[in-house]
């Protein structure tokens, strides 16, 4: 597609439920990222893809966490016993290749823990 | 440690003046940035950038201004129109832009004032 698609646009869990998130690249593109906003401002970088394989995963928080980008599938955020804490928008975003600044973004997933 | 900063969360403008929004960055090692533009409920979308061999770079009604020895860019916006009123971030990269993360400043939100 011509745009990054991300499901679902919100989402409740109960503290201590998992939460799972998805994003649909731009057809062609070949990286994805994630970020977390809160607070309506700071964005702060997850983790990237380069097709299939993590490429930078140094704003995983260690635990909780985890993602995956396989072929012919959306990408996915996966949120094990989430906390209040992980209430936030989650955006992905993807760009075509290396030395190509624009990184596209998707609407974002509104994550609320209550 | 915000490497990044927009140290006014807020400017209002009035139709058809000059809109500046400015930014300041701590790390040397950025290469590239970005000024993306959002949207409530919608996901930033990418505006202008500018390399660091560079000091200017325009589109349209958009320049960037980059002062790289006092770690400073600006946007400027010439003429304001309604429809420019959004959130302003600033983003900036390491020299592999494209694959690597952006890191983000906390944004200015600009009303442009009829």
């Amino acid at each position: 597609g011509e745009e990054v698609a991300q499901t679902p646009k919100h989402l409740v869990r109960g503290e201590g439920q998992k939460a799972k998130l998805y994003c649909a690249p731009i057809k062609g593109h070949s990286y994805v990222f994630w970020y977390q906003q809160v607070l309506k401002n700071e964005f702060k970088f997850l983790i990237s893809f380069q097709n299939e394989n993590v490429f930078d995963e140094t704003g995983m928080p260690k635990e909780r966490f985890s993602a995956k980008c396989l072929p012919n599938s959306p990408c996915s955020l996966e949120i094990q016993a989430t906390k209040l804490e992980d209430s936030a928008v989650y955006f992905c975003a993807s760009s075509r290749q290396d030395r190509d600044p624009e990184a596209f973004f998707g609407q974002g997933t509104r994550l609320t823990v209550v | 440690d915000q490497q990044v900063k927009q140290n006014s969360p807020s400017l209002s403008v009035q139709e058809g003046r000059i809109s500046i929004l400015n930014c300041d960055y701590t790390n040397s090692m950025f290469d590239y940035f970005l000024w993306y533009k959002k949207y409530p409920a919608e996901g930033p979308t990418f505006l202008i950038s500018i390399s660091s061999i560079k000091d200017k770079n325009e589109d349209g009604r958009f320049t960037v201004f980059l002062n790289k020895s006092a770690k400073h860019l600006s946007l400027h916006i010439v003429p304001s129109q309604p429809g420019d009123s959004a959130v302003y971030f600033c983003a900036a990269s390491g020299p592999n832009f494209g694959n690597e993360k952006l890191t983000f400043g906390t944004g200015t939100r600009l009303t442009i004032i009829p």
